[in-house]
């Protein structure tokens, strides 16, 4: 079955600290790759996608993620964390046809101020 | 930004009783999903919807679930016989072309 991994669970962060995320996904043949953030309270957000062209993805509020399919990876990255970004970051992925998405099991950020 | 609307926010209800979640997809959009996220575990797909059908199910959404659009907009989720392990948060998301949103989510308490 086509599976989303995200490796770290809970990370805590300083203000202007790196961020750095994983995220894997399973072979499936083409791939489309999403991250989503969820503030407190809030519902699912996109923050960027990859479908296909320039591995390297930029997406809102200063976030960006490379594709590396060589590594069936999908990293999300910032490089300096605001105690805004606290929030729960799920990295999805919906193969050929995209259909449903498959979601990782998320990670919860916590920026400290 | 377009929004898909969800009601109600929380909804508890007696372990055995049905339940009708209710979301309002953004008017243009093709595709409609209902997703679940159980406290401390991974959003699941639960089921889509097209040209007003279900074109695709999880292993998840058993006889219990259904769908349905009844009157062009609200897009409504039905669950006949309520069970404690379907406690979660439902989100409805709805889509056309590449981007999916998501509603805000409501919160099922089964007691």
């Amino acid at each position: 079955a086509q599976s989303v991994s995200q490796h770290n669970h809970h990370v805590i962060l300083s203000e202007a600290a790196s961020l750095e995320l994983g995220c894997n996904y399973s072979y499936g043949g083409t791939v489309n790759l999403f991250w989503y953030v969820q503030y407190p309270g809030q519902h699912l957000q996109l923050l960027l996608k990859y479908f296909s062209g320039d591995p390297l993805v930029k997406g809102i509020k200063g976030f960006e993620a490379e594709f590396i399919k060589s590594k069936f990876s999908f990293n999300l990255r910032k490089p300096s964390v605001q105690w805004s970004d606290t929030a729960e970051y799920f990295c999805a992925a919906a193969w050929a046809g995209f259909q449903k998405l498959v979601f990782g099991t998320g990670t919860r950020l916590l920026v400290s101020p | 930004e377009p929004e898909v609307t969800q009601t109600p926010s929380h909804q508890v209800t007696q372990m055995g009783q049905e339940v009708i979640l209710r979301c309002v997809p953004i008017s243009n959009h093709l595709y409609f999903y209902w997703y679940r996220q159980i406290l401390g575990q991974k959003v699941e797909f639960l089921v889509s919807f097209y040209n007003n059908e279900i074109s695709e199910k999880s292993e998840i959404f058993d006889d219990q679930f259904s769908v349905e659009r009844p009157d062009g907009s609200n897009f409504t989720l039905k669950i006949r016989s309520t069970k404690l392990e379907d406690s979660a948060m439902y989100f409805c998301a709805s889509r056309r072309g590449g981007r999916t949103f998501f509603g805000q989510g409501t919160r099922l308490t089964v007691v």
